[in-house]
């Protein structure tokens, strides 16, 4: 099943923070997140495991709430290169494939 | 290094006719393998996967199919598109031991039924 991400779209000034949601129904193993600039491939960022841990890439850092099955994705001080379209990625504890949200668009202005 | 391919960049075919794509990884082995559709502004949709040689997995109900008739091969295939098959289709691939599970995407290829 899905996941659930919102919202659907944010428009930021450079500097400025932002949070990205994800939920699902189901008991999850991981969470991953994902960027993709227009027109091409999605990028990893970060995967987080169960047991509620955090994690960062520059600016940019993520917690999973296993017991909630939910997971935010913070973006600190945006930078124009931020822009794009997060997606969160979901891996259930049966680990099958990755099962993606419909994604949340962010664009970051001068 | 790993890397991954992925062909046609674009493609533009009329209803009703077949369609192939081919996604090759290089630098790894037995890896799982992935097909995902974007429609135009949407999320990514799970088609098929595939854990190894011979051994599909499908998502959804349609009329796409999938092949890996070699290890690093995965193929993408349908005998007659639809329009509603309109879309970005993605090949990606993954490490089959755990954790690190992160998925790494081809560069995609824009499909256009016409």
């Amino acid at each position: 099943q899905q996941p659930v991400q919102s919202p659907q779209a944010v428009i930021l000034r450079e500097g400025e923070d932002a949070v990205i949601n994800c939920s699902s129904s189901k008991a999850l193993y991981s969470v991953h997140w994902y960027r993709q600039k227009h027109g091409e491939a999605p990028v990893f960022l970060m995967i987080l495991l169960k047991g509620g841990e955090q994690k960062g890439h520059e600016k940019i850092s993520a917690s999973f709430n296993e017991k909630k099955q939910q997971s935010s994705l913070y973006l600190t001080a945006s930078q124009l290169s931020y822009s794009g379209t997060y997606f969160c990625g979901t891996e259930g504890t049966g680990r099958r494939a990755l099962t993606f949200g419909s994604g949340t668009r962010l664009q970051v202005q001068p | 290094s790993q890397t991954i391919h992925q062909w046609p960049a674009t493609l533009v075919q009329p209803v009703g006719s077949p369609l192939s794509l081919e996604c090759t990884v290089e630098g790894t082995s037995n890896p799982n393998l992935y097909w995902y559709r974007q429609a135009a502004g949407r999320g990514l949709q799970l088609l098929f996967y595939s854990v190894g040689i011979g051994q599909i997995s499908s998502e959804v109900p349609q009329n796409l199919s999938a092949s890996r008739p070699q290890d690093r091969q995965f193929i993408l295939s349908s005998k007659k598109l639809l329009l509603s098959d309109s879309g970005f289709y993605l090949c990606a691939w993954s490490v089959t031991r755990p954790p690190n599970t992160e998925a790494f995407f081809g560069q995609g290829t824009r499909l256009t039924v016409v």
